[in-house]
């Protein structure tokens, strides 16, 4: 099945630096999806990407969906301490028929030390 | 904003116990799913239904059955609760827009289930 390798598993760094982490599969995808998780909560959707090469905003976070359909990386600009939490992307592929299964990463532990 | 609501946060059972966890979303969504979620594992799909009434086996069905009586709740079943079903369980929602082509999920908080 497809597997997706997501990196780095942790990160612990300084308030106010930059954060970058991708993941990579095995097979194509035609969505991506990142999300973060805080302690003892679900999932929360940030940034959603639909096409090959597109490179999405959202406030101090940047995602892009990989030319190859097989990687994505998420960046956070100016870290801050809410900023810590479990990052995890998700990858979906529709190829005729039905296809509601999301394959997600490990996610990335992020700390950020104030 | 897409709510949706798991029926507990804490639940602590014993084994041999039938379990059930409740999921409403209150969107009109047509799919629902039910993963697990345990350290160094990520996230792995239990079971996930596209309609009423039906459901389809996701990647660790083993122990698990759900029930899709109404379109907004999707309920979990663990018939025997064993402790290696100790987890933390996460219910999420999408839109369908049909050919297989979904929504991004939404998740719910999470239940976390001892099972002692």
């Amino acid at each position: 099945g497809q597997q997706l390798n997501q990196s780095p598993q942790s990160m612990f760094i300084q308030e106010g630096e930059d954060v970058s982490m991708n993941c990579t599969s095995s097979s194509i995808f035609n969505t991506w999806l990142w999300y973060k998780q805080d302690p003892g909560e679900g999932p929360v959707l940030l940034i959603a990407l639909y096409k090959a090469g597109e490179l999405t905003s959202n406030g101090r976070l940047t995602a892009q969906f990989g030319i190859t359909r097989k990687d994505s990386f998420l960046n956070i600009s100016a870290s801050i301490p809410s900023d810590v939490g479990i990052y995890f992307c998700a990858g979906q592929l529709v190829a005729g028929g039905s296809n509601y299964k999301l394959t997600f990463g490990k996610g990335t532990l992020l700390t950020v030390n104030p | 904003d897409v709510k949706v609501t798991q029926s507990s946060r804490y639940l602590v059972k014993r084994t041999g116990e039938k379990v059930f966890l409740e999921c409403v979303q209150d969107m009109d969504h047509e799919n629902m799913f039910w993963y697990r979620q345990d350290p160094g594992l990520g996230l792995r799909l239990i079971y996930f239904s596209y309609d009423v009434k039906m459901k389809e086996k996701g990647d660790i069905p083993e122990g698990y059955s759900v029930s899709r009586e109404k379109k907004e709740r999707f309920s979990l079943i663990l018939e025997s609760a064993s402790t290696n079903q100790t987890s933390m369980y996460l219910c999420a929602s999408s839109l369908d827009y049909g050919q297989g082509r979904q929504e991004t999920q939404y998740f719910g908080p999470g239940t976390r289930l001892l099972v002692l």
